[in-house]
């Protein structure tokens, strides 16, 4: 079974600094990886997804990179703002299987 | 743009009731999944469907049921409710099995007493 795990836990801030969320998982054979946000309270929001034969997808001030071989993706914020702060996930969906393992989140606090 | 919507945002059920959490999706997605969302395990799968009246278990499927009876509704019964029930319900959708970005609900926030 795919294990996702996404260190540290939390994370603070101060406005303006570019930052980068890890996210590692056990088994490299996926076929795909999604990024997402959450608020407190809320559902959560798709940020990025990217497919195995890809190396990294962007979207505005986000980059997500994706490394197979090691296992590992990062999100990279770029000038990160007050209001990006909430809880990032990413999800691995392996090569079999038609499921998405989630890792438990990075709570992320940018500080005015 | 995408919505998924959940039947209510907060339940406060007894033990031992039946439970109906009814999600709907508005944009023709096949794909349709039921989680829960726990402090510490994160989300954990219970239940998906990719067609109408399909179904497939997931993570944690025991003490929950599902129905799909129309392509945009897929409903999470707790046959008997139970306090290790308690949690954060999220339903999601995608819109098939090539293009699999998922799209949340809000969540239901259940309490069984």
């Amino acid at each position: 079974k795919q294990e996702v795990t996404q260190i540290p836990a939390a994370l603070s801030v101060p406005e303006g600094e570019n930052l980068v969320l890890n996210c590692s998982f056990t088994d490299s054979a996926i076929y795909n990886l999604q990024w997402f946000r959450q608020d407190p309270g809320k559902g959560l929001t798709s940020l990025l997804l990217i497919q195995s034969s890809q190396r990294e997808q962007t979207s505005g001030r986000l980059n997500a990179s994706l490394d197979k071989s090691s296992g590992r993706s990062t999100l990279y914020i770029a000038a990160s703002q007050p209001g990006d702060s909430a809880t990032y996930l990413c999800a691995v969906r392996p090569g079999t299987g038609n499921q998405f393992y989630f890792g438990t989140g990075t709570s992320l606090t940018v500080i005015p | 743009d995408v919505k998924v919507t959940q039947s209510s945002r907060y339940l406060v059920k007894r033990t031992g009731e039946k439970v109906f959490l009814e999600c709907v999706q508005d944009m023709d997605h096949e794909n349709m999944f039921w989680y829960r969302q726990d402090p510490g395990l994160g989300l954990r799968l219970i239940y998906f469907s990719y067609d109408v009246k399909m179904k497939e278990k997931g993570d944690i499927p025991e003490g929950y049921s599902v129905s799909r009876e129309k392509k945009e509704r897929f409903s999470l019964i707790l046959e008997s409710a139970s306090t290790n029930q308690t949690s954060m319900y999220l339903c999601a959708s995608s819109l098939d099995r090539v293009r699999e970005t998922q799209y949340f609900g809000p969540g239901t926030r259940l309490l069984v007493l």
